[in-house]
């Protein structure tokens, strides 16, 4: 069964760079047709995508965050990261990892069918 | 483009209730809709894939529909329990910019 588990520091400064990991078991990264997520959920909020990227290192990012994030993926450790610089208070969320089907192409469907648990990151100096 | 959804809804057990999901910006059928059902403290599990599909153990009681004239997909739950009680999220994506959007999530309550 496909787990996907984050890790990394549960509190950043103001103006530092957030960083996260997520390994994948049960399961290969380099699966076809299969891209790897960020998602975040302040507290009290909604769900917000990050971006994603596939196993060939190819990376979408929202709107809103792509002049600050970066993911990349290392297939050797079946794992794949964020970074997030100049993060602020808002920043604060509960940051999960996820699989989805692709959302660009014959094979899109756009479905994030697996999750971690999530990872509590506050921003606070 | 975004989804908009109503903030909460609350029915009582055994009733059945329905939640929208409407798209601002592009057709609601170009591209798939997925609902999520989120517990506090838990990360979100589906209920809903493409369209109107269900995963296995998602009991026949939830089951989700688009409109084309509303420009809406809707979540709806038969039968209600009070272990529905929790956060639904519908989610779906941009193919032309390579974008997934949620929804902005509706709180059920069941009482």
């Amino acid at each position: 069964q496909l787990q996907l588990q984050e890790s990394g520091p549960g509190l950043v400064k103001p103006s530092e760079t957030l960083s996260l990991t997520c390994t994948v078991s049960g399961g290969s990264i380099s699966t076809r047709n299969y891209y790897w997520g960020l998602i975040r959920q302040p507290p009290g909020k909604g769900l917000e995508w990050i971006g994603s990227v596939y196993y060939t290192g190819s990376t979408y990012y929202s709107t809103s965050l792509k002049s600050r994030a970066t993911i990349s993926v290392d297939t050797s450790k079946n794992q794949f990261s964020l970074k997030l610089n100049s993060v602020t208070a808002a920043d604060t969320a509960v940051y999960y990892c996820a699989r989805h089907t692709p959302f660009v192409g014959i094979a899109a469907r756009g479905w994030f069918d697996s999750w971690g648990q999530g990872t509590l990151v506050t921003v606070s100096s | 483009f975004m989804l908009t959804q109503p903030r909460s809804v609350s029915e009582s057990p055994g009733k059945t209730v329905t939640i929208s999901c409407i798209r601002s910006g592009g057709n609601i059928g170009s591209n798939y809709v997925q609902w999520y059902q989120q517990r506090p403290g838990s990360a979100p599990t589906t209920v809903i894939y493409e369209d109107y599909q269900r995963p296995s153990g998602v009991p026949d009681r939830f089951s989700a529909s688009i409109d084309s004239s509303s420009n809406s997909a809707s979540l709806s739950i038969s039968g209600l329990k009070t272990e529905d009680e929790a956060d639904y999220y519908c989610q779906s994506y941009d193919s032309t910019n390579a974008i997934g959007v949620f929804g902005g999530g509706t709180k059920l309550t069941v009482l």
